[in-house]
């Protein structure tokens, strides 16, 4: 079935450094890929999302890009903020083909931002 | 736009009480999920509904767990008797026909004492 891996956390940067969250997916055909992040006491919220091959989604200031080639959709922030500090979920939904549009999720990672 | 509703937010019970969960999605948006979320974990699909009808429950334990979506727009998550390992974050999230991505709730947060 599918499945998504990520990256241990808990990840500790200061403000200003660069973030990478790696992120590769099983999955047959060419499903959807999103990050979603949860703030402290607070839902999910969709953050980005790359609907195609070498497709680049973004949004307040992170990316990621579809790599079909190696399964991946690292995400990606030059400057994190101490506001950036979140647990960042990558999902993916299946080939349209499929039908059913579940997500399949990662474990998590947190994120801490310190000033 | 409003958002996904859910409630209560916060809920703590005794092991082998029964606690019930409201969901409002987007208006408009035909499919509505039900996660459960244990601390340190991703979300994990209980039930999907199209309208008012069932698409998959495989993974909801229907042996203590029912939930239900009358007229199409409202959902409720029912947990009957409720155990320890019931702890977790229960999330609902809606989507618009025709797109991947689902649009979530807050969550209410069980406890079982």
């Amino acid at each position: 079935g599918d499945s998504v891996t990520q990256m241990e956390g808990p990840v500790t940067l200061s403000e200003e450094a660069c973030l990478t969250i790696n992120c590769t997916y099983t999955a047959t055909g060419y499903p959807s890929l999103f990050w979603y992040v949860q703030y402290p006491g607070e839902g999910l919220q969709l953050l980005l999302k790359a609907t195609k091959a070498d497709d680049k989604g973004s949004n307040k200031g992170f990316e990621a890009t579809y790599r079909k080639e190696t399964t991946s959709f690292h995400l990606e922030k030059g400057s994190v903020q101490v506001s950036d500090s979140a647990v960042y979920f990558c999902a993916l939904s299946p080939d349209s083909g499929a039908g059913s549009y579940q997500l399949t999720f990662g474990k998590g990672t947190k994120l801490s931002v310190i000033p | 736009e409003a958002g996904v509703a859910q409630s209560p937010r916060y809920k703590i019970i005794e092991k082998r009480q029964s606690v019930a969960f409201w969901c409002n999605p987007i208006s408009g948006h035909a499919t509505l999920y039900w996660y459960q979320q244990i601390l340190g974990q991703g979300p994990k699909l209980l039930i999907q509904f199209q309208n008012n009808g069932v698409v998959d429950d495989s993974q909801l334990p229907k042996d203590r767990f029912s939930a239900e979506r009358l007229k199409g727009v409202d959902s409720t998550l029912k947990i009957q008797p409720a155990k320890l390992e019931d702890s977790a974050v229960y999330l609902c999230a809606s989507r618009p026909t025709g797109r991947h991505e689902q649009f979530f709730g807050p969550g209410t947060r069980l406890t079982v004492l």
